[in-house]
């Protein structure tokens, strides 16, 4: 069965510092990754989407990506305390989205 | 630009009931994906359907059942509730049959007594 592994937290970075969440999946042939926030008693919200080994940038976030070692992360920089929530990352399968169950990230004002 | 909307938003049943959720696309997007997320969990993937056909299907019993409609708005039926039903429902949308990126509506939080 496909997986996708997250620390599930809590992540706990002080305020202006860069929070780093990280991500395992199993699936080799995977193209797609994503990264979406959670707040509590919301639904998803897609914040990075990537398909290239590498980085990628927008605004504060960058999300890396490396298929060899199967592993993804997403560096929030400047971390503000409008940041606190759970990080969900996602991942393609065979057509279908493969969710971790996501990091709790706080960030102390 | 109108985004995913689905209803109700809270809902309570009991067990051996049956329920049906409702899910409007995004506007120009044709793929509409259901997931369940239990509370502390990610959401899992129960199905998809692109233009009106199942288009893929997750571990989910029979008793989950779907459909869409020319409009591309869906359906989310559960039969026979059981108590482990009790989850957010999230309903997705995208285009041409790919999974990515998806837009969530709201979703629904169905509790099973």
């Amino acid at each position: 069965q496909k997986e996708v592994e997250q620390n599930s937290g809590p992540l706990s970075v002080p305020e202006g510092a860069i929070a780093s969440l990280n991500c395992t999946y199993s699936d080799r042939v995977s193209q797609s990754f994503f990264w979406y926030r959670q707040y509590s008693g919301k639904s998803p919200e897609l914040i990075m989407s990537i398909y290239s080994n590498g980085d990628k940038e927008d605004g504060r976030f960058t999300a890396q990506l490396n298929k060899a070692s199967q592993y993804v992360s997403l560096l929030i920089r400047d971390s503000q305390p409008s940041d606190s929530a759970t990080y969900l990352c996602a991942v393609d399968s065979n057509y279908q989205l493969i969710w971790g169950a996501g990091t709790k990230l706080i960030i102390k004002p | 630009e109108t985004g995913v909307t689905q209803s109700p938003t809270h809902l309570i049943k009991t067990r051996g009931q049956q329920v049906t959720l409702r899910c409007s696309s995004q506007s120009g997007h044709n793929t509409v994906s259901w997931y369940q997320q239990a509370l502390g969990q990610g959401p899992q993937f129960i199905f998809q359907y692109y233009r009106e056909e199942e288009n893929g299907r997750g571990n989910f019993p029979p008793r989950f059942s779907g459909l869409q409609f020319p409009n591309y708005s869906s359906e989310l039926n559960v039969n026979a509730l059981e108590l482990d039903d009790s989850a957010l429902y999230l309903c997705a949308s995208s285009l041409d049959g790919e999974p990515q990126p998806q837009h969530f509506g709201d979703g629904t939080r169905l509790s099973i007594l």
